[in-house]
């Protein structure tokens, strides 16, 4: 079983607030990933990191932003919350295959 | 940005019935093909990665194949049993010469399996 982690599993947070989402993985890997995905749509990636001090955005354009100042955590971040980043927030970390974390499951009222 | 195409959205399966479902995606620049298994509440688990054309992976009673020359990749279930209720997700890896290797998701097939 893979050893990646997210938390908080389920969030409810109101319009406004500064939200941190975390991740953090223990098998050394260098790559990490967040993907984002809307009820009934597919997992967009979002953003993703070759290593320390390294991140990118990905495919899909979001408001958030990560950082990657340790190996194993890569947290996400949005500044201010919008009902319309309600949505399953998923991290992952690969060598080869691409191991996911368990996701948060946000809400912004 | 990859289209990944999932077919069925969803199946009704009786218990010990066999099913396949589909996954296709653009050919070109393709580098991988990966399936994976998403319960509900838990993390999606991979089942395969993909490369070659004609490749054909088997775990237990899955087993998927592969065609890259038309962009296509079956998903194979043996005997279906309850706790193979799941979504079955497939995902492309576009080579990019170095560039960004994140997944390419189709919407999965949601797959319940009926006593």
């Amino acid at each position: 079983e893979a050893d990646i982690y997210q938390t908080p599993r389920y969030l409810v947070i109101g319009t406004g607030k500064k939200i941190t989402l975390e991740c953090s993985q223990t098998m050394g890997h260098d790559k990490m990933y967040w993907y984002q995905q809307d009820p009934g749509m597919e997992l967009h990636l979002i953003h993703y990191s070759y290593g320390v001090n390294s991140t990118e955005k990905g495919d899909l354009s979001s408001e958030s932003t990560v950082s990657r100042i340790r190996t194993e955590h890569f947290p996400l971040t949005l500044e201010s919350a919008r009902p319309s980043h309600t949505s399953q927030y998923l991290c992952a970390s690969s060598a080869h295959e691409q191991y996911f974390g368990p996701g948060t499951r946000l809400t912004v009222t | 940005i990859l289209n990944v195409e999932q077919s069925p959205q969803s199946l009704h399966v009786q218990e010990g019935d066999s099913t396949n479902f589909t996954c296709s995606f653009p050919s070109s620049n393709f580098y991988a093909l990966h399936w994976y298994r998403w319960e509900t509440a838990k993390s999606p688990e991979a089942l395969f990665v993909m490369t070659l054309n004609g490749d054909e992976k088997k775990k237990g009673r899955i087993s998927a194949t592969l065609n890259t020359k038309e962009g296509y990749s079956y998903l194979y279930i043996k005997g279906s049993q309850p706790e193979d209720s799941a979504t079955y997700l497939c995902a492309s890896l576009e080579y990019s010469g170095g560039g960004a290797d994140g997944l390419t998701f189709g919407k999965g097939t949601h797959l319940i399996i009926q006593p």
